[in-house]
């Protein structure tokens, strides 16, 4: 099936730092996500992608669409304590009637 | 607008027993996901409903697993003779319009932690 690599698996940073994390595949998706998940809850939706080369932003977090649409990264600027959680990247393929996850990015941000 | 719902948000059972988990989608939603977290893992798809209607279940295994979305009431994802290793967190999420049309706007549960004994 289809895989998705996130990298890197987790980031210690102190408060202010930017961060950045990335996800490759070896599959074309059309669409690429970036989800939020704090402990105990599910995850909630950051940032969406639709085309190739895109990007976009929401406050302090950026995320681009890569042109081969085989990787997408986000970005966050200035971070903060309430950044802490785990960050998944997601696909859906043109066919797709469902989403691919990543392994997700543990971020932690020291006060 | 009440998000998605979930219930239980934690249940135990023993080997062999059934779980029940069940999920109300957001008012107005008409299709239904499921997926499966291991511990430090990313979310697994296990199946796709849309009222009364099973769309894609090519991610939920053969045996023991089951799921419904019924014209009244939650979807139910049901586990068999359940062993240790369902043991996991299941999420549901829900959508007014399929993922192709919209792709984000899906919403996720808070979860169901299946711990099996």
């Amino acid at each position: 099936g289809q895989q998705l690599n996130q990298s890197p698996q987790s980031m210690f940073i102190q408060e202010g730092e930017d961060v950045s994390m990335n996800c490759t595949s070896s599959s074309i998706f059309n669409t690429w996500l970036w989800y939020k998940q704090d402990p105990g809850e599910g995850p909630v939706l950051l940032i969406a992608l639709y085309k190739a080369g895109e990007l976009t932003s929401n406050g302090r977090l950026t995320a681009q669409f890569g042109i081969t649409r085989k990787d997408s990264f986000l970005n966050i600027s200035a971070s903060i304590p309430s950044d802490v959680g785990i960050y998944f990247c997601a696909g859906l393929t043109s066919s797709g009637s469902r989403l691919t996850f990543g392994e997700g990015t543990q971020l932690t941000v020291n006060p | 607008n009440a998000g998605v719902m979930q219930n239980p948000r934690h249940l135990v059972r023993r080997r062999g027993q059934e779980a029940r988990l069940r999920c109300s989608p957001m008012k107005g939603h008409s299709h239904v996901y499921w997926y499966r977290q291991l511990p430090e893992e990313g979310l697994k798809f296990m199946v796709y409903l849309q009222k009364e209607n099973i769309i894609d279940e090519s991610g939920m295994p053969k045996e023991r697993f089951s799921a419904e979305f019924p014209k009244e009431g939650p979807s139910i994802l049901r586990i068999q003779q359940v062993v240790r290793g369902d043991s996991a967190a299941y999420f549901c999420a829900s959508s007014q319009l399929g993922l192709l049309i919209s792709p984000g706007g899906q919403f996720f549960g808070p979860g169901t932690r299946l711990t099996v004994l």
